[in-house]
């Protein structure tokens, strides 16, 4: 069974910091890694995607794909109140006929 | 581009009734998935149609199932309601097709709130 594991949390940080989510998957095959924002009572939003080993940065938030650990992590620089929402991980491959294996979400809070 | 549309936005049924819930992809959008949200818990995959066919479903009962028309609209319907079924209903619409980041890339729609009393 294709999982993907997130931290739960909640994870506080101040406001200011950098917050770092991480995102674990078992699907060696995954090809597409994505990031998205929920904030409570509201549909997801994509933040962005990654598919190559490394770093993509856009604006305040990077992702960063490490696939011989199976890990993807999204970081956010000078976090601001704004951030606090739940961060769901999404992973998909052509084994898994392109269907998104999603994680439970990480719930961030930003302290002023 | 106009988003991903949902129809209705809020909908209140007894158990027993049955519902029907409806999704319209971004313009060009090929595959259209639909997902359960309750309270604190996370997207649960309910199905998803590709050309008007059904190319992956989720560990839902058979009283939840879907259709995708040729302009690839999308509807979800639910029989014989329980209080269990309250949730919130979210499509998401992609290009589908080939994985790599751009064309998988799912957008949501705003939901469909179903309260089953």
């Amino acid at each position: 069974q294709k999982e993907v594991e997130q931290n739960s949390g909640p994870l506080s940080v101040p406001e200011g910091a950098i917050a770092s989510l991480n995102c674990t998957y078992s699907d060696r095959g995954s090809q597409s890694f994505f990031w998205y924002r929920q904030y409570s009572g509201k549909s997801p939003e994509l933040i962005m995607f990654i598919y190559s080993n490394g770093d993509k940065e856009d604006g305040r938030f990077t992702a960063q794909l490490n696939k011989a650990s199976q890990y993807v992590s999204l970081l956010i620089r000078d976090s601001q109140p704004s951030d606090s929402a739940t961060y769901l991980c999404a992973v998909t491959s052509m084994d898994s006929n392109y269907q998104l294996i999603w994680g439970a979400g990480t719930k961030l809070i930003i302290k002023p | 581009k106009a988003g991903v549309t949902q129809t209705p936005r809020y909908l209140i049924k007894t158990r027993g009734q049955q519902v029907t819930l409806s999704c319209s992809p971004i313009s060009g959008h090929r595959s259209v998935s639909w997902y359960q949200q309750t309270p604190g818990q996370g997207l649960q995959f309910l199905f998803e149609y590709f050309s008007e066919t059904q190319r992956n479903k989720g560990n839902f009962p058979g009283r939840f199932s879907g259709r995708q028309f040729s302009n690839s609209r999308s509807e979800m319907n639910v029989s014989t309601l329980e209080l269990g079924d309250s949730a919130l209903y979210l499509c998401a619409s992609s290009s589908g097709g080939v994985a790599g980041g751009t064309t998988d890339t799912q957008y949501f729609g705003p939901g469909t709130r179903l309260t089953v009393l």
